[in-house]
């Protein structure tokens, strides 16, 4: 099956610095990479993700980068502010299926005022 | 629309007590998933289902079993409740169509003692 890693675990930022967490995953089949927020106590969000036809996407302060050959994908973040601090997931699967998604372990994230 | 809603919330059990945990969506999703959450570990996939009357085993199956008798339930069982099994409890659902999103319900956290 799938495996998916996911560094740092923890991250540390000045506000107004660049965050970049990183994932690699082991399944060339797998052509859905979402990234997850999660704010203490709350429920996952989704925040942004990329299809293995596109190699970055943006959305306002966040981008996704997608590497099919060497398998990896990251996360972006500039401009951080404290409302950023936050535990981001990132994940793979394969679309249009049922098939699970395969989730890192996740990259604690704080951006210090 | 309340989206994806779980209950309880929230629930203390003895070892060997038996529990079920509820997930309803009111999205028309055809796939529904049980995922545990411990620290460090990220997201890790109990059971999912591809449509109603279906269910599978995801990554860490043992100790749980699952039924989705109508296309928005799917609950979770816990038989015999392990300490081993305090965990937040989230579940998802997702579309079968174009929509990869996968919407997480508010979680259930249950401790075994």
């Amino acid at each position: 099956g799938e495996n998916v890693e996911q560094h740092p675990s923890t991250l540390s930022v000045q506000e107004g610095d660049s965050a970049v967490i990183k994932c690699t995953y082991s399944d060339s089949a797998s052509n859905y990479f979402p990234w997850y927020k999660q704010e203490l106590g709350k429920r996952p969000q989704l925040i942004i993700d990329i299809r293995s036809n596109v190699g970055e996407k943006k959305d306002q302060r966040i981008a996704v980068t997608l590497n099919k050959t060497a398998k990896h994908f990251s996360l972006h973040i500039t401009e951080t502010q404290p409302e950023d601090s936050a535990v981001y997931f990132c994940a793979a699967s394969i679309m249009n299926t049922g098939n699970q998604f395969y989730f890192g372990t996740g990259t604690s994230l704080t951006v210090i005022p | 629309n309340a989206g994806v809603t779980q209950t309880p919330k929230f629930r203390v059990l003895k070892t060997g007590q038996s529990m079920t945990l509820l997930c309803a969506q009111d999205m028309n999703h055809e796939y529904m998933y049980w995922y545990r959450q411990d620290p460090g570990m990220g997201l890790r996939l109990i059971h999912y289902s591809v449509g109603e009357g279906t269910t599978a085993k995801g990554e860490v199956p043992d100790g749980y079993n699952v039924s989705r008798l109508k296309k928005q339930n799917f609950l979770l069982g816990l038989e015999s409740a392990a300490p081993s099994q305090t965990s937040v409890y989230f579940c998802a659902s997702r579309s079968h169509t174009g929509d990869e999103t996968q919407y997480f319900g508010p979680g259930t956290r249950l401790l075994v003692l």
